[in-house]
Order: C-alpha cells, then structure tokens, then sequence
C-alpha cells in the first residue's frame, strides 16, 4: 500500500545549525508534495511545495529537496532558531487520487 | 483577516453523547476536510466536501457525519458510535484546482476533544 513516512521520530539540534528533516513516500505516481510545521495545540502551516517536475525549491530559511529515484523527500532549515521547534509534516499527493496523505511526523526541538 | 475558525478549543463529551465541532471559513474556498489527529501520529482524513451539499468519506468516516450546507461551513459531529473520540480534531480548506484538489491546505487551529 501507499504509505509516507519519516525516518526519525526526534531530531535535536544546536541554535544556529543547520537541521534537516527526513521523509521517504513508497508511491512513484506522487506528483506533488508539501511540509507543514504545528507547533503544540495548533493547526499545522504551510512550508513549503515542491512538484514532481522540480528537485529542489528554495524559501526563507527553508529548501525542500526531492530525489524521485529514491522516493525521497527532505526539508532543510537554515541557521534553526528555537521558534523552528514543532513537529514537521511531509504529505503526498497523487493527481490522480487528489487526497493527501500526511507522514507521522518528525518533532524539530532546537537547543539553545 | 481570512482565514479558518474552529470552535471550541477544547470540547468534553459524556458517553452516549452526540458532539458537534464548528468549522467555518472566509477564504472562500471551495473543498473543506475534518481530521483526526491522535498523539503522536499523522493526520487521518475523516470526511472532506467538494462542494455545497456534497460530501465524501475519508479513511475513517466511521462513527463521524458532516453536512455541507454553506459554502463557509462544516460541521463535524463525533457520534455515539464512535467509541474512542478523544483526539485533536483539526479543519482545513483549500482551493478546488481540479487537478490538484488537495494543495496547499489551510488549516483551523483545532478542537480537543476528550471523553468524560
């Protein structure tokens, strides 16, 4: 089945570094993918996109980077502040099936 | 401002109660979506509309009901016959492209829903 996944449940890191968030999708026909970030009791907001036809999209501080011969997706944040600490969303979506499908989530915690 | 209101923040439900949460939105967006959310876990499509007056089941549908009567809104109510209703439950909408129905979801800032 389809199916969306991160490959780590907590990723910690310095003020400062860099981080970068990881997410593998087993459906070769997902054509577009997006990152969310909620933070605790919120809904989630909208990252960044990217489309199938791209492999890497760059926006403040964030760039998503897409390896299709993998099935792999990453989201990269710069110079991680203690406001980027949330839990990080990858979702697929197929054209063809119109429904998002969201992974489990990787929590961002951002040392100071 | 636009944007999505869920209401209320937190909702407690008796056994054998019916519960509704309120979503409206002012983006005038045309698709809307409920999901649940359980701790530590993704976000599960419980019911999504389209359009006015039409809806369709999302993963599990089962025990929830919704009604799409206005443009700006959609109520989920959480049944009797869902047994195990404590979650987060969080609204959406977005832009109905056609192609891609689902992009670029704007999301409610949620209701917590726990169980008496």
């Amino acid at each position: 089945g389809e199916s969306v996944g991160l490959h780590l449940p907590t990723l910690s890191v310095q003020e400062g570094d860099n981080s970068i968030i990881n997410c593998a999708y087993s459906n070769s026909a997902s054509d577009y993918f997006i990152w969310y970030k909620q933070e605790s009791g919120k809904g989630p907001q909208f990252i960044i996109d990217i489309r199938s036809n791209m492999d890497k999209r760059q926006g403040q501080r964030v760039t998503v980077l897409l390896n299709k011969t993998v099935k792999h997706l990453s989201l990269q944040i710069a110079a991680t502040q203690p406001g980027d600490s949330a839990v990080y969303f990858c979702a697929e979506t197929t054209s063809n099936t119109g429904k998002l499908i969201f992974g489990q989530g990787t929590t961002l915690q951002v040392k100071p | 401002d636009g944007g999505i209101t869920q209401s209320p923040k937190y909702l407690f439900r008796k056994e054998g109660q019916n519960v509704t949460l309120s979503c409206e939105q002012n983006l005038n967006h045309d698709a809307m979506y409920w999901y649940r959310q359980d701790p530590g876990q993704g976000l599960r499509l419980i019911y999504y509309s389209q359009i006015v007056n039409d809806f369709q089941k999302g993963d599990i549908a089962e025990g929830y009901s919704v009604s799409r009567e206005k443009k700006e809104s959609f109520p989920l109510t959480v049944t009797s016959a869902q047994k195990n209703p404590t979650a987060f439950y969080l609204c959406a909408s977005s832009i109905d492209e056609g192609r891609y129905t689902n992009e670029k979801l704007f999301f409610g800032s949620g209701t917590q829903l726990s169980v008496l």
